[in-house]
């Protein structure tokens, strides 16, 4: 199985801030990550597929990008509604996993 | 409006069976890859399985937690997703989400239920 190990595990951040959230793959997954926010009591929400193709309606704030095995999700500026649970999922091949989640809460 | 609509959670004794089933509305059911996903109160997401389209011939894929002991089915007449969890554990407890696997996002979960939740305790 692959591992996807997420960092930071928490980040306590302030509007307008950059904030940065990385993913690690145990193998190369060739950009099959996804990576979704979650609000709390809600469902998650698609950001970014495809490691670094902006869903539609998705704010252009987010980026994705990726660099051999570690991949990241960028917020340029952080914006009252940012701060959730933020979730990378690699769908290279099965089981599909999930990294352990970077929760963003507001400094 | 594209929607996801979970039902069949509750409470259930270990070794206990529940069927969850999930209506699907705005979209042609028939094209997609369908996932379960759940999530333990205050705890990460886990992928449970998929189960693929006709044109994939409802081939299946399940997480080793739940192999043998879950199954996924479809009824692409009634635009519903189905999930049969017989040998319930204690440890599968959770909120269970209905996912549907974007056509156009190489699969990423692009569109998901409110989720139901499955108590499993004696």
């Amino acid at each position: 199985d692959i591992q996807l190990t997420q960092s930071p595990s928490f980040l306590s951040a302030s509007v307008g801030d950059r904030v940065t959230v990385t993913c690690r793959a145990s193998q190369g997954i060739s950009s099959s990550l996804a990576w979704y926010q979650q609000k709390p009591g809600k469902a998650p929400k698609l950001l970014i597929y495809d490691a670094s193709t902006l869903q539609t309606g998705v704010p252009s704030r987010f980026s994705g990008s990726e660099s051999g095995t570690e991949l990241t999700l960028t917020i340029s500026s952080l914006q009252p509604e940012d701060f959730a649970t933020y979730y990378c999922q690699q769908l290279y091949s099965y089981p599909l996993t999930f990294g352990g989640g970077t929760k963003v809460e507001i400094k | 409006e594209v929607q996801l609509v979970e039902s069949g959670g509750g409470l259930v004794q270990p070794g206990g069976s529940l069927r969850l089933s999930c209506a699907a509305s705005g979209f042609t059911f028939s094209d997609y890859y369908m996932d379960w996903v759940r999530q333990v109160p205050g705890k990460g997401l886990e992928w449970v399985g998929r189960i693929r389209n006709q044109a994939y011939i409802y081939t299946k894929e399940y997480d080793a937690s739940v192999k043998g002991r879950f199954t996924i089915s479809r009824d692409d007449s009634e635009n519903s997703l189905y999930l049969q969890m017989n040998s319930l554990r204690t440890e599968d407890t959770a909120v269970y989400y209905c996912v549907r696997a974007g056509l156009t996002t190489k699969y990423a979960l692009d569109v998901w239920g409110q989720g139901t939740t499955v108590t499993v305790s004696s």
